[in-house]
């Protein structure tokens, strides 16, 4: 079957860095996705890897390793608006997406 | 550029009823794609359109649903004599469907409630 594993919920601290890990296994790969979503708000695009590496945007980055099924999402300078869940998905073989079920990021003052 | 849109927002039904939920894809895009979501939950796939044509469904769909692009521009999902179970957040995302990376963007969702 094809499984994305990510921690349910995560707390951390304005100004600080947090990291958000996903491990997955699927029916192929064709690249990995980072969404935010708030609370009631629709899912929006932060970051695609499709080789391995770190890709930077901004406060944003995110990492991939294929041989390990293993991506992160970091995110630095934390603030309170980053408080959101945060969806990694995973292209597989027929380029379907498949989601894992979200980290809930909590950040305190 | 408008974005995904959605309508309506928020449908309170009884079961048995049916009800009809709208997509309006971003202009130029030729994908659409409809997700059920639950709390907690990632977005879970339900079919997608490249143009007019439905290319897939999800074989976790019941018959109660169908799904039309009739002219591939706005899209229409029915749900026949709802169940509790339907009770969801049903989302809509658009994508261009060229290119290296087809970024899907979504709409704000159509929050539904069988009672």
């Amino acid at each position: 079957g094809q499984n994305i594993d990510q921690p349910t919920e995560m707390t951390a601290t304005e100004g600080a860095i947090v990291q958000i890990n996903c491990t997955y296994q699927t029916s192929g790969f064709n690249g990995l996705f980072w969404y935010q979503q708030h609370a009631g708000e629709a899912p929006t695009f932060l970051s695609y890897n499709v080789l391995d590496g770190l890709e930077e945007k901004g406060r944003f980055s995110s990492f991939l390793s294929r041989s390990k099924g293993y991506s992160y999402l970091l995110l630095k300078e934390l603030q309170m608006k980053d408080s959101a869940s945060y969806l990694c998905a995973v292209w597989d073989s027929n380029y379907q997406l498949i989601w894992g079920a979200g980290t809930k990021l909590i950040i305190k003052p | 550029d408008t974005g995904v849109s959605q309508n309506p927002r928020h449908k309170i039904t009884k079961r048995g009823q049916n009800v009809t939920f709208r997509c309006d894809p971003i202009s130029e895009h030729n994908r659409l794609y409809w997700y059920r979501q639950t709390l907690g939950q990632g977005p879970e796939f339900l079919t997608y359109f490249q143009n007019e044509a439905q290319l897939e469904k999800s074989r976790l769909l019941s018959d109660r649903f169908s799904a039309e692009r009739p002219k591939g521009s706005f899209s229409t999902l029915e749900i026949q004599r709802t169940e509790q179970g339907d009770s969801a957040m049903y989302l809509c995302a658009s994508s261009l469907g060229e290119g290296e990376v087809d970024i899907q963007y979504f709409g704000a969702g159509t929050r539904l409630s069988v009672l």
